[in-house]
């Protein structure tokens, strides 16, 4: 019953490193993607993938890149990690139809120095 | 543009009280609604959904939300507060034209007092 996974769920970075984080879903959803969140500023969407082999940018996709691994795999690269991207990231997934609610991991807080 | 407005960044409610939470949206045609719960260190759980049809929605935990085309609101609601229920929610709205698109409000913390 794990839903949607989330790995690391913390990480402390220095400007200009890189990092990736994972995320896998169980549900067979088709629909994945990956928001930040930030104080006062709600859940802004950075990439979705709306079905294995096809990425889309969202609001704020600067600096970051994603791959859609498989169907069960999306994940989400910071190529040179800025302090500006200290934030808590989480993935999601959708169930089927365009009703379906999303799903969403743990989080990933990450900390950039 | 198309937004979604959560006009209150905190409320505060006795426990056993009836609560509001209040959302407004600004987007085209017919939309899909959800409100979502956030707890302290965990991912977003989804509460209930306005497709179409009665314009009250029932959800988990007791909550319900009333959905006024008009006034282009979907205010979520519960009779009678729980300390538990304290939490960070949040208002989401996906446009009809374009079903990979969520647009969240900013949130609403609800602190329920014993």
């Amino acid at each position: 019953n794990a839903g949607v996974t989330q790995t690391p769920k913390f990480q402390v970075l220095k400007t200009g490193q890189s990092m990736t984080l994972q995320c896998a879903q169980d549900m067979n959803h088709n629909s994945m993607y990956w928001y930040r969140q930030d104080p006062g500023m709600g859940l802004r969407l950075i990439y979705y993938s709306a079905s294995e082999g096809t990425t889309d940018k969202g609001e704020v996709p600067n600096g970051y890149n994603v791959s859609r691994l498989n169907k069960r795999e999306f994940s989400l690269r910071l190529e040179s990690a800025a302090p500006s991207q200290t934030s808590v990231y989480f993935c999601a997934s959708r169930s089927q139809g365009g009703a379906g609610e999303l799903f969403f991991g743990e989080g990933s807080r990450l900390t950039v120095l | 543009a198309q937004s979604v407005a959560q006009p209150e960044d905190q409320v505060n409610v006795a426990e056993g009280n009836p609560l509001t939470v209040k959302c407004t949206y600004s987007v085209s045609g017919n939309p899909y609604l959800f409100w979502y719960v956030q707890y302290p260190n965990r991912g977003l759980q989804f509460l209930l959904k306005y497709i179409t049809g009665d314009n009250l929605v029932k959800g988990s935990y007791g909550f319900e939300a009333e959905f006024n085309k008009s006034q282009t609101s979907f205010h979520l609601k519960k009779p009678s507060a729980l300390v538990s229920d304290s939490a960070l929610y949040f208002c989401a709205v996906r446009p009809l034209y374009n079903t990979d698109k969520l647009i969240f409000g900013t949130g609403t913390r609800l602190q329920v007092f014993p």
